[in-house]
């Protein structure tokens, strides 16, 4: 089944405790992407990858970090997350060269920081 | 000014009736525009794209007016399954980034 997971679903954790989320799909897909979605503002990008190894800051990369090592893996880092980063994380992966913007979504990770 | 605006809602319907939703973009550059669905606390999924010479499926009719810079959806025949947030999305010109707008949500009543 093509799919995107994220792991975990759910994390409480503390100021300054770092965190990785995980995201991986079987799609074959190039681009994949970080986002986060809070009460009235929407998705909001934090960052992307077009390819292996290559990373680029969305519009609120502040606080996180993203490695690209393999196509199928696009791990999250919170290195000393706060609690203003509690929220809902989406990753999502696409492939623009097929012609299309459509970008498969993982099923979501909720993050608490206290 | 937000680069995707959408009344938050909610819209609350009854079953069988008609209800459209609006949205605006500030970029007149802007290429490709798309209406995802969002369960609650589930992730976005693509409902459909929104081309220039407006398209249907099924129940649902989305429209393109690209003087205005804005986008609607149209949904027919509401059901019950319908309930949820219907996000508008427009892609950032001369890039594959997506811009979310906050989303509407729709509320189909028995």
């Amino acid at each position: 089944e093509a799919q995107v997971t994220q792991n975990p679903r759910y994390l409480i954790t503390v100021t300054g405790k770092k965190l990785t989320v995980t995201c991986s799909q079987n799609m074959n897909h190039e681009y994949m992407s970080w986002y986060r979605q809070d009460p009235g503002l929407g998705l909001r990008q934090i960052y992307y990858s077009m390819n292996v190894e290559v990373t680029d800051k969305g519009d609120v990369p502040e606080g996180y970090k993203v490695s690209r090592k393999e196509k199928r893996n696009f791990p999250l880092i919170l290195e000393s997350p706060s609690p203003n980063q509690t929220s809902l994380y989406f990753c999502a992966s696409g492939d623009p060269s097929a012609g299309n913007n459509e970008q498969f979504f993982g099923p979501g990770t909720r993050l608490t920081v206290l | 000014r937000k680069e995707v605006e959408q009344d938050p809602g909610p819209f609350n319907v009854p079953e069988g009736a008609t209800v459209a939703f609006n949205c605006t973009y500030s970029n007149s550059a802007s290429q490709s525009f798309f209406w995802y669905r969002q369960d609650c606390r589930k992730e976005p999924k693509l409902l459909m794209s929104v081309y220039s010479s407006g398209n249907e499926d099924g129940r649902f009719t989305a429209q393109l007016n690209r003087a205005s810079q804005y986008i609607s959806l149209l949904i027919r025949d509401s059901k019950l399954s319908d309930s949820a947030t219907y996000l508008c999305v427009v892609t950032k010109p001369n890039t594959d980034k997506l811009i979310f707008g906050t989303g509407t949500r729709l509320q189909v009543f028995p």
